[in-house]
């Protein structure tokens, strides 16, 4: 079966630029989705399609997809960015999630 | 758009239980929809996926043949009927939105805990 893998944590100070990583085999041949899942709350999806922001999704969030790697950027990181992010793929009509990664802003 | 979770509970090994997904917001019969769930203190799990009209539907291997996918359109409604329940399905469950290769909308999750 087709795997997503992220690295379990990243660490970023703010105002500085954060990036999270999927990687997945010939992942670049698909479209990617990122989501932002705070404690407590539902994901909220922050990246559709590789590089497309949804209404209301601050402009520091990008995304970009190539070969094996697809990556989510947040330009400026602020303390409300702190949260677990999941990259997510389809496979034959089956979607696929990475494990997550937590994301500390310190 | 509004997607609302119901029906989880606690239920032994081996039970059954079916949480069901009232949409409201938008027209239901024109969306594939799916339930992705997440053990407590996990990652996030696609479950399954319905097309618009219900005649195709996709699962996850760990469920595929306890677990089936169902849509009543004419309610806006989705369902998740759980048989053969194990302790690893113990999970939040989130009834999604799909829209075209993206889920789009969760609802806030319905917690199902299988244990004896």
């Amino acid at each position: 079966s087709y795997e997503l893998t992220q690295p379990p944590s990243v660490s970023v100070s703010p105002g500085q630029t954060a990036s999270i990583t999927c990687s997945g085999d010939k992942l670049g041949d698909t479209y990617t989705s990122w989501y932002q899942q705070k404690p407590g709350q539902s994901p909220v999806l922050v990246i559709y399609q590789d590089t497309n922001r949804p209404s209301g999704i601050p402009e520091r969030f990008s995304g970009s997809n190539s070969g094996n790697t697809a990556t989510l950027t947040i330009s400026g990181t602020q303390g409300m960015d702190e949260a677990d992010y999941y990259c997510q793929a389809w496979d034959s009509g089956t979607a696929v999630f990475g494990g997550g990664t937590t994301l500390t802003v310190l | 758009v509004q997607l609302v979770e119901s029906g989880g509970r606690l239920v032994q090994p081996g039970g059954s239980l079916r949480l069901s997904c009232s949409a409201s917001g938008f027209t239901f019969r024109n969306y594939w929809m799916s339930w992705v769930r997440q053990a407590p203190g996990k990652g996030l799990e696609w479950v399954a996926n319905i097309n618009k009209d219900g005649s195709d539907k996709y699962y996850v291997d760990s469920v595929r043949g306890r677990f089936t996918i169902s849509r009543d359109n004419a309610k806006n409604s989705l369902h998740l009927q759980m048989n053969s329940l194990r302790a690893e399905d113990t999970a939040v469950y989130f009834c999604v939105r799909i829209e075209m290769f993206q889920f789009d909308f969760w609802g806030q999750g319905t917690l199902a805990t299988v244990s004896s």
